[in-house]
């Protein structure tokens, strides 16, 4: 079956880098666009970026353009997110989602939480 | 960037009811790429609906979604008391996308 395993989350200060790491499993990885999604503490849900299938494209939501950047290494089925610059409004839980039908997203990882705080 | 803007809020129903949850956009949808999600407390989201009226797969019947352009709806027949969470409408346009703000969906 299917299945995304996030990793890499933690607590970090502002300014810090961190790098989110996806595990996929269950299907074939390098056909598949792949996004990350996340999810301010008690907020709703905010797309963050995609990359294609082939890690040749990628985009971003204007809120992370240049300080995130999305890639992938279809050898070890992984998807990444490096968050540079990180700021407190950053804090949230991000998800992995692979891309679905009519540009829907059809399977999600159990999401890792990123606490930006000094 | 379309907005996408879900109504109501809350909606407080009982199970066996039925429910019916607006999305509309800021401007037209583009191929009607609108989603429906629903997620429960402590967990990802999972697909509902693609294209404004595709059940995802393994999602049952009494799950459906209606609409274009500007003005979608999430239909869920018969409430179920797994059904009571949090919906969010999202759609696709020029290689961006975007999240409407969800419906707490709540038992009365």
């Amino acid at each position: 079956q299917v299945q995304l395993v996030e990793s890499g989350g933690g607590v970090v200060q502002p300014g810090t880098s961190l790098r989110l790491s996806c595990a996929a499993s269950g299907f074939t990885f390098s056909i598949y666009d792949m996004h990350w999604v996340r999810q301010a503490p008690g907020k709703g849900l905010e797309w963050m970026a995609v990359i294609s299938y082939d890690g040749r494209n990628e985009f971003y939501t204007d809120s992370v353009q240049g300080r995130f950047t999305i890639s992938r290494d279809n050898s070890k089925n992984t998807l990444y997110l490096q968050m540079n610059s990180l700021r407190a409004e950053d804090t949230a839980v991000y998800y992995c989602a692979r891309d679905g039908s009519g540009w829907s997203h059809d399977y999600w990882g159990q999401g890792a939480l990123v606490t930006v705080s000094s | 960037e379309v907005v996408l803007t879900q109504s109501p809020g809350t909606l407080s129903l009982s199970p066996g009811e039925r429910a019916t949850l607006s999305c509309r956009a800021s401007q037209s949808v583009s191929g009607n790429y609108l989603a429906w999600y629903r997620q429960k407390p402590g967990q990802a989201p999972r697909l509902l609906i693609h294209r404004a009226s595709n059940r995802a797969t393994g999602i049952p019947d009494r799950f459906s979604g209606s609409g274009s352009g500007t003005d979608f709806t999430l239909t869920i027949s018969r409430l179920e008391p797994e059904d009571f969470a949090v919906y969010y409408c999202q759609q696709y346009g020029t290689s961006s996308y975007t999240f409407g703000q969800g419906t707490k969906l709540e038992i009365k």
